[in-house]
């Protein structure tokens, strides 16, 4: 069954250094998507993909986090510098892109800054 | 804004327990709404939905009804089992573009023998 992969699965950092996280999305979803799940609230949005092109980051703290996707396909979410308020579960998620149609989520990346 | 707001945790309930989580939501327009699953250690799994008023998402023995009058999209399982144990989510989206999710904060189950 097709899933999207997330890597790494946990990362520990130390505050003031980067960090990134990768998504391999369902192949042939054209729409991708970055949250953030602090512990113990709901995702929140960072970022959504069409294709290569970024078409929402309203909620991407642009100072310090960056993503791309440069092929359309796979992408990467970086954080430079870290703070320990961006410890925090990191979820990708893709769909197909048309009318209705489901967003499916990976597992995530937990991210732990000290 | 658009917001979700869901009751707060955790529910602890005996095996067989009829289980009820409330939801309620503040949308401009008719929005889809959502209840997802996230199983300790995993990412989210969409449970089930429904895209306008007065329908009826089911699965897997959860039900919840889109009730625009009340602006309520509540989870039911008439009898829950110790597998059901999980952080239920209740998200609103759009059809147009329904990865884009406003979520609520999530409600922890917990089912006890």
């Amino acid at each position: 069954e097709a899933e999207v992969a997330q890597s790494p699965r946990y990362k520990i950092t130390e505050k003031s250094q980067a960090v990134a996280f990768w998504c391999d999305p369902i192949s042939g979803h054209a729409t991708l998507y970055w949250y953030r799940q602090i512990l113990g609230q709901g995702p929140e949005l960072l970022v959504q993909f069409q294709d290569e092109s970024v078409v929402d980051d309203s909620q991407l703290p642009k100072d310090r986090f960056s993503a791309e996707r440069l092929k359309g396909v796979d992408s990467t979410l970086k954080i430079q510098p870290a703070e320990l308020g961006d410890s925090a579960m990191y979820l990708c998620a893709s769909s197909p892109g048309t009318e209705g149609t489901e967003a499916f989520f990976g597992q995530g990346t937990r991210l732990t800054v000290v | 804004g658009d917001s979700v707001t869901q009751m707060e945790g955790p529910v602890t309930l005996s095996e067989e327990a009829f289980l009820t989580i409330n939801c309620t939501y503040t949308a401009t327009g008719y929005p889809s709404l959502f209840w997802y699953v996230q199983y300790p250690g995993e990412g989210l799994q969409l449970l089930l939905k429904a895209t306008k008023a007065d329908d009826k998402g089911s699965n897997k023995g959860f039900e919840a009804t889109y009730r625009k009058e009340t602006t309520s999209f509540h989870l039911e399982k008439g009898s829950v089992q110790v597998s059901d144990s999980a952080v239920y989510f209740c998200a609103l989206g759009w059809s147009s573009n329904t990865g884009k999710l406003i979520f609520g904060q999530g409600t922890t189950l917990q089912v006890k023998p």
